[in-house]
Parts: C-alpha cells; sequence; structure tokens
C-alpha cells in the first residue's frame, strides 16, 4: 500500500530561524512529489513540484530536496517569517496508470508555527 | 483569475437533511476532486472525475454522490447527511490528476 509519512506532526520555530520538514514514502512506480502549503482555513497550495532525475528545486525560501534512493523529501525554509506558519502538506504521485486518478498519496502534514 | 470555488463556506445542517456542495472551476481543467480533512487525518479522498460524464470513488466514498454533467462543475451530494460528515471539504481541479492541483476555499460542514 501507498503511504507517505511527514515529520515532525509539528513545529514551533522563532521568526528568521530556518527549519527542515521531512517527507517518506513507500510510493511505486514513483512520478512526482509535491509539496503544498495549506494556510489554516484555507485550500492547499502548491510549492514546488519534483521529479525522479531532480535532486534539489528552490522556490524563494523555500527548497525542496529528493532522494529517490531512499525516499524521502526534504522541505527547507530559510529565514522563516511569520505568514510561513501554515501546514505543509507532501504529495506523492505513482506512475501506475496515466489515466488513474487513484494515484495521489497524501501525507498527512507538518503544522508549522512561526513565533514573533 | 484562474480559481476553484465552492459554496457554500460554512454549513451546519441536521441529520438526514439532504444538502449539496457546490464547486466550479474556470481553467478548463478535466480533472476535478473532492476531498475531506480532518484532524490528524490530512486530505482524504472522496470521489474524482476524469472528464464530463466520467466520476469515481476515492477513498472514503460511503455517504456521498457526485456528478460531472459540465467540465466547470463537480457537485458533492449528501443525501442523508451524519454526525460522522462532520469535516473540512475541499474541491480540487488539475489537468491531469497527476499534475498541480487548485484547490477551492474549503466548506466547513457540520451535521448535529
Amino acid at each position: 500500500k501507498n503511504q507517505v509519512e511527514q515529520s515532525p506532526q509539528s513545529l514551533i520555530i522563532l521568526e528568521g530561524k530556518n527549519c527542515t520538514l521531512q517527507c517518506n514514502y513507500t510510493v511505486s512506480p514513483f512520478s512526482n512529489l509535491r509539496w503544498y502549503k495549506q494556510d489554516t482555513g484555507r485550500g492547499p497550495v502548491s510549492l514546488t513540484i519534483m521529479t525522479f532525475s531532480e535532486n534539489t528545486k528552490s522556490n524563494g525560501r523555500y527548497t525542496a530536496t529528493l532522494d529517490a534512493d531512499t525516499k524521502q523529501s526534504s522541505l527547507h525554509i530559510t529565514a522563516s517569517q511569520l505568514s510561513d506558519s501554515a501546514s505543509y502538506i507532501c504529495v506523492v504521485s505513482s506512475a501506475l496508470n496515466s489515466g488513474s486518478a487513484r494515484q495521489l498519496t497524501f501525507g498527512s502534514g507538518t503544522q508549522l508555527t512561526v513565533l514573533p | 483569475e484562474a480559481q476553484v470555488t465552492q459554496n457554500p463556506r460554512y454549513l451546519i445542517t441536521v441529520t438526514g437533511k439532504k444538502l449539496t456542495v457546490t464547486c466550479s472551476q474556470n481553467m478548463n481543467h478535466e480533472y476535478m476532486s473532492w476531498y475531506r480533512q480532518d484532524p490528524g487525518l490530512g486530505l482524504r479522498q472522496i470521489y474524482y472525475s476524469m472528464n464530463v460524464e466520467v466520476t469515481d470513488k476515492g477513498d472514503v466514498p460511503e455517504g456521498y454522490k457526485v456528478s460531472r454533467k459540465e467540465k466547470r462543475n463537480f457537485p458533492l451530494i449528501l443525501e442523508s447527511p451524519s454526525p460522522n460528515q462532520t469535516s473540512l471539504y475541499f474541491c480540487a481541479s488539475g489537468s491531469k490528476p497527476y499534475e498541480k492541483l487548485f484547490f477551492g476555499s474549503g466548506t466547513q460542514l457540520s451535521v448535529l
């Protein structure tokens, strides 16, 4: 069964500090991995996508990494801001069947709180 | 502006009273789906649609119905809501299911 596990479940940091969120997956065959940011009470918004051949990708202060061998991804946030307080969700897509929609596996998310 | 619109934003109802949550997208996406989000469980897929008149069950379809008569609309129907369907619901659309998904703002449903 495909699974995506995220850690930590919650994290509290001070404004200006860096942090790293983890995502481990057992989805096979792997297609891509996305990180979404979900503000409280809002729908998730895509931050970045990682494909099999990519190791690192940045989007402003967000940097995602992917190790396809160990099936791990991380999201590093640099110089955190109060607006970074949100849930960060890892979503892995399998390449089982290009016509199948049942190939997205969602993690439970990491709740990040940035304090002033 | 590209968006997915859900209505209503908040809904309180009583057990057994049929309700519909609407979802509309203006991006001409083929793929649309519904999720529920409960504390500690993350997003779970209820139903999805690959195109007009093509729908299929997700992981937690019991107690829900959907229809896709037009490309832009994908309503979620609860024929006889029960308290265990109290949850935060999200509609999403994408050009393909494995491409970037665009989510609506959510519908907080409470069934008393």
